[in-house]
This record gives structure tokens, C-alpha cells and sequence, in this order.
């Protein structure tokens, strides 16, 4: 069955850029009916949707965080990977990646999630 | 966009029924048939439990249902187990190619 798998640096200084990548196996990032996504999870909070990608490239990001996110897809490595720049502390959290069903709208399976920790 | 509104926690005990809310607008799931519902224990990834806002993926226990009234959509537990105990989470597409999950519930089994 389908897996994910986030990697990525675990700490990463203020004002600089966050990135993650996020590996599929048992499936193929170029299937016509998913698209794959980014969630975070603060510290004991709840999840944010951060956004998603179809493997042509099409994107969709959560409004707040538009204008520092980027979603890209690499079919030839069936990947796709996370861009967030000037980051703070507010950006500390587990990040997940996750397959996305659309028009049924759920995300399932999910990585088994990565901390970045945003400190200096 | 802002997050659905769901009960910080929720408690019940074995073999009782619960229920947990989560509330949004007009403009999310009063809208829209596209709630779904994560179930997620400590230190691990969230796992789908309901989708279209009451189906079950397969091999999901038909203990867990989902519903929606007007603007605010609901999970039932019935029969709880103790390995129900974890958070819960909504999540609804929120019109233009958009989502919002809501803040959790922490159900604990008593």
C-alpha cells in the first residue's frame, strides 16, 4: 500500500527557509486521482492545512500562509517537497505529509511526521 | 479562514455512546458534503475515520459515524473502548481549493 515519508532538517534558524520533501512508495506520485499535501501540527495544538499539489504542478496553498509557501512535485523521484520562508517560532511543529482524494475531499495515508524546530 | 470550532475534550465510559461537534459557517461545512474526521493518538499521524461526512473507509469500525446539521457536522462513538481514547479532528473544504481542520477534541475514556 501507498507510503509516505517526510525528511528534512529537524532545526532551523529564524528568517530563514524551511524545507521539507516528502517520498512516495508503494504507489506512484503521477496517479490522475490523487493530489498530496502538506499539514502541520504546532506543539499541542490542532493541525493547519498548509496546502496541496497535483503532479502537474497545479498548487493550492492556505490563504495565511501564501505568500512564504511552495509545493513542488518531482515525478522522476516520486517526490514533492515543502518551501517556507522567514520562518519564527511560530512556524515550530510536526510536519506531515499526506495523499489527498479529491471531490471526497480526505487525506489518508499520512507520514508518520517530521519536528522542525525554528530556533537560533 | 478559520479553524472549525470543536469541544476542547470529551469523556465517556466504556460501552456509552459520545458525540463530538465541530462547528464552522455557511461558507465551509454548512456548504458543503465534504467533512471528514481523523482520529489521532499520542506521538503518532492522524488516521482517517469518516469522509463525505459520514462514510467509513474500510476497516473502520461501524462504532464511529458521522452526521451534519446546518452548519455543524458530528462524529458518534458508540460502544467506546478504551482504544478510542486519542484526539479527534474535523476537517472541511472551505470553498476555492481551500481547507480547514478544526482545533481537536480530546475524548478520554473513563
Amino acid at each position: 500500500q501507498v507510503q509516505l515519508q517526510e525528511s528534512g532538517p529537524g532545526l532551523v534558524k529564524p528568517s530563514e527557509t524551511l524545507s521539507l520533501t516528502c517520498t512516495v512508495s508503494g504507489g506512484f506520485i503521477s496517479s490522475s486521482s490523487y493530489y498530496w499535501g502538506w499539514i502541520r501540527q504546532p506543539p499541542g495544538k490542532g493541525l493547519e492545512w498548509i496546502g496541496s499539489i497535483y503532479y502537474s504542478g497545479s498548487t493550492y496553498y492556505n490563504p495565511s500562509l501564501k505568500s512564504r509557501v511552495s509545493i513542488a512535485v518531482d515525478t522522476s523521484k516520486n517526490q514533492f517537497s515543502l518551501k517556507l520562508s522567514s520562518v519564527t517560532a511560530a512556524d515550530t511543529a510536526v510536519y506531515y505529509c499526506a495523499r489527498f482524494l479529491p471531490h471526497s475531499d480526505w487525506f489518508d495515508p499520512w507520514g508518520q511526521g517530521t519536528l522542525v524546530t525554528v530556533s537560533s | 479562514q478559520s479553524a472549525l470550532t470543536q469541544p476542547a475534550s470529551v469523556s465517556g465510559s466504556p460501552g456509552q455512546s459520545i458525540t463530538i461537534s465541530c462547528t464552522g459557517t455557511s461558507s465551509d461545512v454548512g456548504t458543503y458534503n465534504l467533512v471528514s474526521w481523523y482520529q489521532q493518538h499520542p506521538g503518532k499521524a492522524p488516521k482517517l475515520m469518516i469522509y463525505e461526512g459520514s462514510k467509513r473507509p474500510s476497516g473502520v469500525s461501524n462504532r464511529f459515524s458521522g452526521s451534519k446539521s446546518g452548519n455543524t457536522a458530528s462524529l458518534t462513538i458508540s460502544g467506546l473502548q478504551a482504544e478510542d481514547e486519542a484526539d479527534y479532528y474535523c476537517c472541511s473544504y472551505a470553498g476555492t481549493s481551500t481547507w480547514v481542520f478544526g482545533g481537536g477534541t480530546k475524548l478520554t475514556v473513563l
